[in-house]
C-alpha cells in the first residue's frame, strides 16, 4: 500500500538554525499537508498546499516557516531561525482530493532543538 | 468556529472489555467530515474512518463501531473486545466542507490503555 515517507526521522538542531523537513506524498495524491504535534498534546494544523501554492495556512505558520514542491515528488518544510518551542513532532500528509478524501500521514519527524 | 472535544483523557480498561471514547464537535457548517485516527506507542497517525455530515448510519469495521449522531454533535467510537494491541491515543478531527485542501481540526485524544 502506497504510504507518505517523512525523513529524518529525528532532527536535532542549535537554536536559530535554519531546519528543512522533508515528505514524499502519495503519488497520485494532490493536497499536501504540514501538522505539528507538540510532546503529548494535540495534532496543530500548520499548513495545507495545492496546485503550487498555498491553500491555507495557520496562525502558527508565521514567516519563519515556508513550503515547497521542489519537483515532482518531495514536499519540503523550512524553519528558517528556529526557536525552542518549534520542538515537536512535525506530519505531512497527503489526500488524493480535498475534505471528502482522508488525509494519510507521515510517520512524522520528531524535531529537537537545543 | 470549529472545535472538537474528547473529555476523556484517559481510559484504562482490562482485555477483552468493550470501551467506547467521545467525541463531540462544533462547526458552523453543514456539509462537513468527520474522522478518527490511532496514534500508537510508536508515533505514527493511522486513519481509522471517515464519515461525512449527511451519512448517518452507524458504522461497523471488525471489532471497531462508530456511533454519529448529528442532533448532539458526537461521532463516538466503541471498541468490542479490547486487545492490547488497541493501547493507543485515538483522536477525533472534524474538516469543514469549504472548496479546497482542507484541514483537520484534531481534538486533544483520547489515551487508551488495555490492560492484559
Amino acid at each position: 500500500e502506497p504510504e507518505v515517507t517523512q525523513t529524518p526521522s529525528h532532527q536535532v538542531t542549535q537554536m536559530g538554525q535554519e531546519v528543512i523537513l522533508r515528505c514524499v506524498p502519495i503519488s497520485n495524491h494532490l493536497y499536501f499537508y504540514w501538522y505539528r504535534q507538540i510532546l503529548g498534546q494535540k495534532v496543530e494544523f500548520l499548513v495545507s498546499f495545492y496546485n503550487n501554492e498555498i491553500s491555507e495556512k495557520s496562525e502558527i505558520f508565521d514567516d519563519q516557516f515556508s513550503v515547497e514542491r521542489p519537483d515532482g515528488s518531495n514536499f519540503t518544510l523550512k524553519i528558517r531561525s528556529t526557536k525552542l518551542e518549534d520542538s515537536a513532532m512535525y506530519f505531512c500528509a497527503s489526500s488524493q482530493s480535498h475534505s471528502n478524501q482522508p488525509q494519510h500521514f507521515g510517520d512524522g519527524t520528531r524535531l529537537s532543538i537545543l | 468556529a470549529q472545535k472538537v472535544t474528547q473529555a476523556q483523557t484517559e481510559i484504562s480498561v482490562v482485555e477483552k472489555e468493550d470501551v467506547t471514547l467521545d467525541c463531540v464537535y462544533e462547526t458552523r457548517d453543514t456539509t462537513y467530515y468527520l474522522f478518527w485516527y490511532k496514534q500508537p506507542p510508536s508515533g505514527e497517525l493511522v486513519f481509522l474512518i471517515r464519515r461525512n455530515s449527511f451519512d448517518e448510519q452507524n458504522e461497523i469495521s471488525g471489532r471497531y463501531s462508530w456511533n454519529f449522531q448529528k442532533s448532539t454533535s458526537s461521532f463516538n467510537f466503541t471498541i468490542t473486545a479490547s486487545q492490547v494491541v488497541d493501547s493507543a491515543v485515538y483522536f477525533c478531527a472534524l474538516s469543514e466542507g469549504r472548496t479546497g485542501a482542507n484541514n483537520l481540526f484534531f481534538g486533544t485524544g483520547t489515551r487508551l490503555t488495555v490492560i492484559p
